[in-house]
């Protein structure tokens, strides 16, 4: 089957970094993304990522490794905007994203 | 550019009614909408996935006459929750992957619906 996990919360301090890491098993691969959801609200894109590496894009960086099915989404200087939710969502064989649970974010000041 | 937009935002119905949802690309043709669902505190799960002037894929043990999805152009795909029930009761998001997106695919999501159903 189909797999995505990652951690269910996470808490971390303004103004500090915190990586919330993404391991996959999918039928194929065509790309993994994040996303950023608050309560309430619909998910916005934040990363793509379909080569092994680190993409970065000012506070936020993503890394992919492909051969090891594990994505980082990296948040530094923390704000307390940053209080969301953070979905890493797999694009497999078929187009289709497979989406993980969510990694809930709680920052603190 | 590539805003998605939902209506409506937020919706309270009895029982047995019918609602329907509309999601509609702003400033680009979309080749393909998805419909998604989202309990509280879960993940997104998808319900169906529609390409304009054909049926809509349902997902498994998604019941088509009861959210009945039609893509009727480009920019415009609608999901009917027929004689809903407070179990339906959930946060709908709709998303569209834009023409000639190419290597990205991807996915710009509408604001969401939340359907309350009393």
């Amino acid at each position: 089957g189909q797999n995505i996990d990652q951690p269910t919360e996470m808490t971390a301090t303004e103004g500090a970094i915190v990586q919330i890491n993404c391991t996959y098993q999918t039928s194929g691969f065509n790309g993994l993304f994040w996303y950023q959801q608050h309560a309430g609200e619909a998910p916005t894109f934040l990363s793509y990522n379909v080569l092994d590496g680190l993409e970065e894009k000012g506070r936020f960086s993503s890394f992919l490794s492909r051969s090891k099915g594990y994505s980082y989404l990296l948040l530094k200087e923390l704000q307390m905007k940053d209080s969301a939710s953070y979905l890493c969502a797999v694009l497999d064989s078929n187009y289709q994203l497979i989406w993980g649970a969510g990694t809930k974010l709680i920052i603190k000041p | 550019g590539a805003v998605v937009s939902q209506h409506p935002s937020r919706v309270i119905c009895k029982s047995g009614t019918s609602v329907k949802i509309e999601c509609r690309s702003l400033d680009f043709q979309a080749t393909t909408m998805f419909w998604y669902r989202q309990f509280p505190k879960q993940s997104l799960m998808l319900m169906a996935t529609s390409n304009e002037g054909s049926k809509a894929t349902y997902e498994q043990g998604v019941e088509k006459d009861k959210f009945l999805i039609n893509h009727a152009s480009l920019t415009l795909s609608t999901l009917t929750v027929t004689s809903a029930h407070p179990e339906d009761s959930s946060f709908y998001i709709c998303s569209a992957r834009r023409i000639g997106s190419g290597d990205y695919n991807e996915q710009f999501f509408g604001p969401g619906t939340r359907l309350t159903v009393l």
